[in-house]
């Protein structure tokens, strides 16, 4: 069974205070492992795809890392506007197309 | 990316009722995925729904509590019928990108009193 675990459950950073979020996972066969954003009240918005273990996906203040057990989303010099629910998932390799999601890391960057 | 609606945003329904919840997408799909989200958890796959085919639903889901229709390649529907307050969630439609990457809509919000 594919499993997906997120660490920390909960982030609070200051402004300009860099840090990162873990996601483990155990899966058969990995096609793809996916960040997304999530903000209250509406639906995941898609980050990243990482494929292979050492490839890594940056966007903006965003870097998302891959080995074969863990994915790492780091955030640097974060802005209170990069406060969210980042969630992690993975895409096994078996044919089945469903994504299985992380419970997620709440993120709040104080001013 | 494709761009998904959904119908309504938000419900609040009475116990023993049923909701249909619509879900539009920009462009033809192959798949399309149903999610819930309930408070505070992450999203759990309710079922795959292909164009002319039967849904595939996952381990806990049924098919008597949760019909989905699928009568084209842009839209599909998710009903959930005689509901219960443990039914109260965030329903997500979703469809995959081109390289595996799924696409969401903004959500069902659903209380059930």
């Amino acid at each position: 069974e594919d499993q997906v675990t997120q660490s920390p459950e909960a982030l609070r950073l200051q402004e300009g205070e860099s840090s990162s979020l873990n996601c483990s996972y155990t899966v058969s066969g990995l096609r793809g492992l996916f960040w997304y954003r999530q903000d209250p009240g509406k639906g995941p918005e898609f980050l990243f795809t990482l494929y292979s273990a050492g490839e890594e996906k940056e966007k903006e203040r965003l870097k998302a890392t891959l080995t074969k057990k863990e994915s790492f989303l780091h955030i640097t010099a974060p802005k209170p506007e990069d406060s969210a629910t980042y969630l992690c998932a993975v895409q096994a390799g078996t044919g089945r197309r469903a994504l299985t999601f992380g419970s997620g890391t709440r993120l709040q960057v104080q001013p | 990316s494709a761009v998904i609606s959904q119908k309504p945003s938000r419900d609040i329904c009475q116990r023993g009722t049923s909701l249909t919840i619509q879900c539009q997408v920009d462009s033809q799909v192959t798949m399309m995925f149903w999610y819930r989200q309930q408070p505070g958890q992450s999203l759990t796959l309710i079922a795959t729904a292909n164009q002319g085919s039967e849904a595939t639903y996952e381990s806990g889901f049924v098919i008597d509590k949760f019909p989905i229709s699928r009568p084209n390649l842009t839209f599909s529907t998710l009903t959930v019928s005689n509901m219960s307050p443990e039914d109260s969630s965030i329903y997500l439609c979703s469809v995959e990108g081109r390289v595996g990457e799924q696409f969401f809509g903004p959500g069902t919000r659903l209380t059930v009193l």
